[in-house]
């Protein structure tokens, strides 16, 4: 099982729909989860981040966390077409010694046609 | 603010050359990280630096070398590479290193060696 899975799209929307971006991960003890828009050529940008179950709202942004089902996502609320990017679910992994450093995953391509 | 500046935005050099990439930020954060993303790939951790001490190589062929001079700067000394080694190199800084801070990217440097 891969360490972070994203759906690698693409996905496409309308302007204005609601985009559902989706993320798994594999290490149960991951604690912290983040989603970076990266557009092409450009480096990422963080977006969101979530440390607690449930649902966290920044403007049309929602990300939701689900420790138990080790599953995190993110909502676009009237998606825009400055919204088409590429999607980079990361998470958080203890790796040998007890560090701990940030995996991505392989990111899902949002197009939003006008 | 959250800005990490990276120079230069693009190099180009033979395999024979040494050049050197540069990441500076002015949060205060302590823990600075250099990233390498191939095209269509998310981004690969190679090294962490927390409070100037290097953290974590994750492997890095030695043609690649870090250095952390201050708290504000990171440089990556680059000797002997491969034309494989062309990516975008993105540098990223954090308040602390542990999982939960929020990395923040630079722009990146696009290199490409002949």
């Amino acid at each position: 099982q891969k360490e972070v899975e994203q759906n690698s799209g693409p996905l496409s929307v309308p302007e204005g729909a609601i985009a559902s971006l989706n993320c798994t991960y594999s290490d149960r003890v991951s604690q912290s989860f983040f989603w970076y828009r990266q557009y092409s050529g450009k480096s990422p940008e963080l977006i969101m981040s979530i440390y607690s179950n449930g649902d966290k709202e920044d403007g049309r942004f929602t990300a939701q966390l689900n420790k138990a089902s080790q599953y995190v996502s993110l909502l676009i609320r009237d998606s825009q077409p400055s919204d088409s990017a590429t999607y980079l679910c990361a998470v958080y992994k203890f790796s040998q010694g007890g560090s701990e450093k940030l995996v991505f995953g392989k990111g899902t391509k949002l197009t939003v046609n006008p | 603010d959250t800005e990490v500046t990276q120079t230069p935005k693009h190099l180009v050099m033979g395999m024979t050359n040494k050049k050197s990439l540069k990441c500076e930020q002015h949060m205060g954060h302590r823990a600075m990280y250099w990233y390498k993303q191939k095209a269509k790939k998310p981004p690969e951790l190679m090294f962490v630096y927390s409070y100037e001490k290097l953290s974590i190589n994750e492997s890095v062929p030695s043609r690649f070398s870090p250095e952390c001079p201050n708290s504000s700067l990171l440089n990556l000394h680059l000797h002997a590479l491969q034309p494989e080694d062309s990516a975008l190199y993105l540098c990223a800084s954090s308040h602390g290193w542990t999982g939960n801070n929020e990395q923040y990217f630079g722009p990146g440097t696009r290199l490409t060696v002949t």
